[in-house]
């Protein structure tokens, strides 16, 4: 398969505690974008990168939140002291930024997240 | 910001019918417009997508129209199947950017 993969799919957690989920994007794709769904609505973007370099973050992404993507490939998405309203699914896409490409984002299956 | 509204929230259709559904966008500088399907546990899926220097597109059943004066684009499905029952998502961003969703809309084909 070699569409966006994201995992873990589903993590239950307590309140207080650290999760980190990790997002593989289409291989030769430079973008990689993170948004969080919550249910019964649209997703929300949180943040993108270009290869390594983090460009934009939403003001959703509060201080607790951090990304990385250290070589330009994967991504992770840390959340510290998680709070019940952390409880989402969060969604992950690529894309391909070029000169002949279309710039669709393709997204991946996502990470549900439930804080007790 | 951007700001994109769609309508309806809800659309139930018999199979065969025609279904729409509609957006709005705020932003004049939005150039990109598409739309996602939904199904339930999965991520969403692009189904069809059109830029601001098209008026319309086609892919089998499904069209997308865009009016950059009034700002709105609208999802039109043809020939409806149990299958398209989903939730439907139109976006908006400056291509490349981040993507900004409508609500959704779920959309129901009874047989």
């Amino acid at each position: 398969d070699t569409g966006v993969s994201q995992n873990p799919r589903h993590k239950i957690t307590k309140r207080g505690q650290n999760v980190t989920f990790r997002c593989d994007p289409i291989s030769e794709h430079n973008r990689l974008y993170w948004y969080r769904q919550t249910l019964g609505q649209g997703p929300e973007f949180l943040t993108y990168f270009q290869n390594e370099a983090q460009l934009e973050k939403s003001r959703l992404l509060s201080d607790r939140f951090s990304a990385e993507r250290p070589k330009g490939s994967f991504s992770t998405l840390e959340i510290q002291r998680t709070e019940q309203g952390d409880s989402a699914m969060y969604l992950c896409a690529s894309s391909l930024l070029g000169t002949y490409s279309h710039n669709e984002q393709f997204f991946g299956p996502g990470t549900r997240l439930t804080v007790l | 910001g951007e700001n994109v509204e769609q309508h309806p929230s809800t659309l139930s259709v018999q199979e065969g019918d025609s279904a729409v559904i509609k957006c709005t966008y705020s932003d004049s500088a939005s150039n990109y417009f598409p739309w996602y399907k939904q199904e339930l546990g999965k991520g969403p899926q692009l189904i069809i997508d059109i830029r601001s220097n098209v008026g319309e597109k086609k892919d089998q059943r499904i069209a997308v129209t865009l009016n950059k004066t009034a700002k709105h684009f609208s999802l039109h499905i043809t020939e409806t199947q149990p299958e398209d029952s989903a939730v439907y998502f139109c976006a908006a961003n400056q291509a490349g950017t981040a993507l900004i969703f409508g609500k959704g809309t779920t959309l129901s084909v009874s047989s």
